[in-house]
């Protein structure tokens, strides 16, 4: 199947500094891309949902200033959390539809997931 | 609107048991997709099957088998002689027929396989 990954796998910083996700789509174009954000025993809650070259729209209860996401090409999205706090401390995922074609259902395919702690 | 329920939180069982898992989802829409996903303790989720509104036929694949019940709007899983590795939280999930859309997820069964 398609592979998406996701840079860095786990990142450590201080409370207030800026972090930056990154998720790939590594042989595919995902016109679409969603980032989903997971605490500890729960389950995957949609944060947003990007298409390539325009603005993300974000789930209600997300800050748009705050978890910055950007399109830029069809096999790039970042996400970047700004002044992080603890409580933003999550596992942040990615995943990226193929661009559509026709009928069939174009599946949705996940990163492996990013691992964030603010201290 | 579409919500997943999977009402149990966890299952524990030992090792060469069968074991179901259950899920009801609600929506409005009369096309939809149905999935399910395991997460291991690595967190990396893993697509295990996808199934469309309009196919209710069950579905085997090794030791794995799905019951699709539109009438009462459930989706359950079975693992048939489990095994340790199969130890993981299970996400039960629903999205519309449109390609655009996204997927909504259960609140997951955390699958404890004892040796």
């Amino acid at each position: 199947g398609a592979v998406v990954s996701q840079h860095p796998s786990r990142v450590i910083c201080k409370s207030g500094t800026s972090v930056k996700i990154e998720c790939r789509s590594l042989d595919f174009q995902a016109t679409t891309m969603f980032w989903y954000r997971q605490f500890p025993k729960q389950s995957l809650m949609l944060m947003a949902t990007s298409n390539e070259g325009s603005k993300a729209t974000y789930e209600q209860g997300v800050e748009k200033d705050k978890f910055l996401i950007n399109h830029a090409s069809l096999t790039l999205s970042t996400l970047t959390v700004t002044s992080a706090h603890p409580e933003d401390s999550s596992f942040y995922i990615c995943s990226a539809r193929a661009q559509t074609s026709g009928g069939s259902y174009n599946e949705q395919f996940f990163g492996p997931g990013t691992r964030l702690t603010v201290l | 609107a579409q919500k997943v329920t999977q009402a149990q939180t966890e299952i524990s069982v030992v090792e060469k048991e069968d074991v179901t898992l259950d899920c009801v989802y609600e929506t409005r829409d009369t096309t939809y997709y149905l999935f399910w996903y395991k997460q291991p303790p690595s967190g990396e989720l893993v697509f295990l099957i996808r199934r469309n509104s309009f196919d209710e036929q069950n579905e085997i694949s090794g030791r794995y088998s799905w019951n699709f019940q539109k009438s009462t709007s459930s989706f359950n899983f079975t693992i048939t002689a489990s095994q340790v590795v199969d130890s993981a939280v299970y996400f039960c999930a629903l999205t519309k027929y449109s390609s655009a859309s996204k997927i909504i997820f259960g609140s997951g069964t955390r699958l404890s396989i004892r040796p």
